[in-house]
């Protein structure tokens, strides 16, 4: 159980393009769902926190402009990098809890890269 | 901002020896729960361990708890080849978010 799947595992993609990365749990209703980015041998730095129904909350310098994030159902959310710069080229993962569990489930991750 | 820290940053050990990985961080927390990574996938949840909780163990994990330090370390006895991964600490405090440590990458030597 508790599942979560990304789509898609990697991209490539040019500099000004928009690229859309599906987070989605798979057997569980997900009432929150993070999105974290990652560097090569570095820790994962949350972008945002997104519930249900409701408007993500970014964390501290991350433009939610460029990051879109929507969180339409109880199974998926969505990030949007817009305008992508090679600066955005990033492991993107998703992780997902239900209710007042503590646990987080993890999505495999997303390799972007922006030529 | 990243809030916690972990010990070693790197650890190399041979097939059958014991690894311990350290975790410290500076709020009070809800619980603390240790994830395996990879390289290039997501991160796999090992063990959680609550405020009140001192010591847990799954299988050959073994996780220590001291709220008087904020502090936290993870044992993995007789490791494996398939051990072969960065291990992240990461502490809930009041709200949903984890906040995660540095991670420390282990190497288990056949």
């Amino acid at each position: 159980g508790a599942v979560v799947s990304q789509h898609p595992s990697w991209v490539i993609c040019k500099s000004g393009t928009s690229v859309k990365i599906e987070c989605r749990s798979l057997d569980f209703q997900a009432t929150t769902m993070f999105w974290y980015r990652q560097f090569p041998k570095q820790s994962l730095m949350l972008m945002a926190t997104s519930n249900e129904g409701s408007k993500a909350t970014y964390e501290q310098g991350v433009e939610k402009d460029k990051f879109l994030i929507n969180h339409a159902s109880l199974t998926l959310s969505t990030l949007t990098v817009t305008s992508a710069h090679p600066e955005d080229s990033s492991f993107y993962i998703c992780s997902a809890k239900s209710g007042t569990v503590y646990e987080q489930y993890f999505g495999p991750g997303t390799r972007l890269t922006v030529t | 901002s990243q809030q916690g820290e972990e010990d070693p940053q790197a650890l190399s050990i041979q097939e059958g020896e014991n690894a311990t990985m350290n975790c410290s961080y500076k709020t009070s927390i809800n619980n603390l729960q240790w994830y395996r990574q990879n390289s290039g996938r997501g991160l796999v949840h090992l063990i959680l361990i609550r405020s009140n909780e001192r010591e847990k163990h799954s299988g050959r994990l073994r996780v220590t708890l001291d709220t008087s330090k904020k502090s936290s370390s993870l044992l993995i006895t007789a490791s494996r080849a398939a051990d072969t991964a960065s291990y992240f600490c990461g502490f809930n405090n009041a709200g949903n978010m984890l906040t995660f440590g540095g991670g420390t990458r282990l190497m288990v030597k056949p």
